[in-house]
């Protein structure tokens, strides 16, 4: 089946600085990459889609400019979170969307936790 | 490796009740999500199970056997707006997200 990687799977970083996740569809071109952020036990929080070729398109609320996404390629796209503060300590999660006929199939990556000191 | 099956897809009819299931085999477990997807939306969280047993809420439960590798997510009173992908994830030992491929429920008047 299609598969979805994430890294690093986690990361700890000290407050000002940057981090980039990377998200890669292993066997498939990912037409769309969707970005989320889960808060414990509770929900994916979608901060943004992602294009290739093409700005992202953020979610209401998400600041574009601390959350940078890269859509480089069809299996490869990056979210880097720029000056990251405690409150950025969160579970980041990409998915990658196939088209398979006449439907579009999303497969989800393993996420990636970010711990800001 | 790590595995999570779920069926693909399944048939109910409104005002039913449909159990959905999902078997997992991780490298340790740190609990299970059940989330609802429609076509081209986010997911939304749907449950969070740690502990083995039933877990209600409203038209909604989920049940987690953890020795058995075991989860299953029943929907009563089915609408049609139920319609939707389940999707069924388990976090390993490593809190790393696996994720089952979804079932497609499709429910009929």
């Amino acid at each position: 089946g299609a598969v979805v990687s994430q890294h690093p799977s986690r990361v700890i970083c000290k407050s000002g600085t940057s981090v980039k996740i990377e998200c890669r569809s292993l066997d498939f071109q990912a037409t769309t990459m969707f970005w989320y952020r889960q808060f414990p036990k509770q929900s994916l929080m979608l901060m943004a889609t992602s294009n290739e070729g093409s700005k992202a398109t953020y979610e209401q609320g998400v600041e574009k400019d601390k959350f940078l996404i890269n859509h480089a390629s069809l299996t490869l796209s990056t979210l880097t979170v720029t000056s990251a503060h405690p409150e950025d300590s969160s579970f980041y999660i990409c998915s990658a969307t196939r088209q398979a006929g006449g439907s579009y199939e999303q497969y989800f990556g393993p996420g990636t936790r970010l711990t800001v000191t | 490796g790590q595995n999570i099956d779920q069926p693909t897809e399944m048939t109910a009819t409104e005002g039913a009740i449909v159990q959905i299931n999902c078997t997992y085999q991780t490298s340790g477990f740190n609990g299970l999500f059940w989330y609802q997807q429609h076509a081209g939306e986010a997911p939304t969280f749907l449950s969070y199970n740690v502990l083995d047993g039933l877990e209600e809420k409203g038209r909604f439960s989920s049940f987690l056997s953890r020795s058995k590798g075991y989860s299953y997510l029943l929907l009563k009173e089915l609408q049609m707006k139920d319609s939707a992908s389940y999707l069924c994830a388990v976090k390993d030992s490593n809190y790393q997200l696996i994720w089952g491929a979804g079932t497609k429920l499709i429910i009929k008047p």
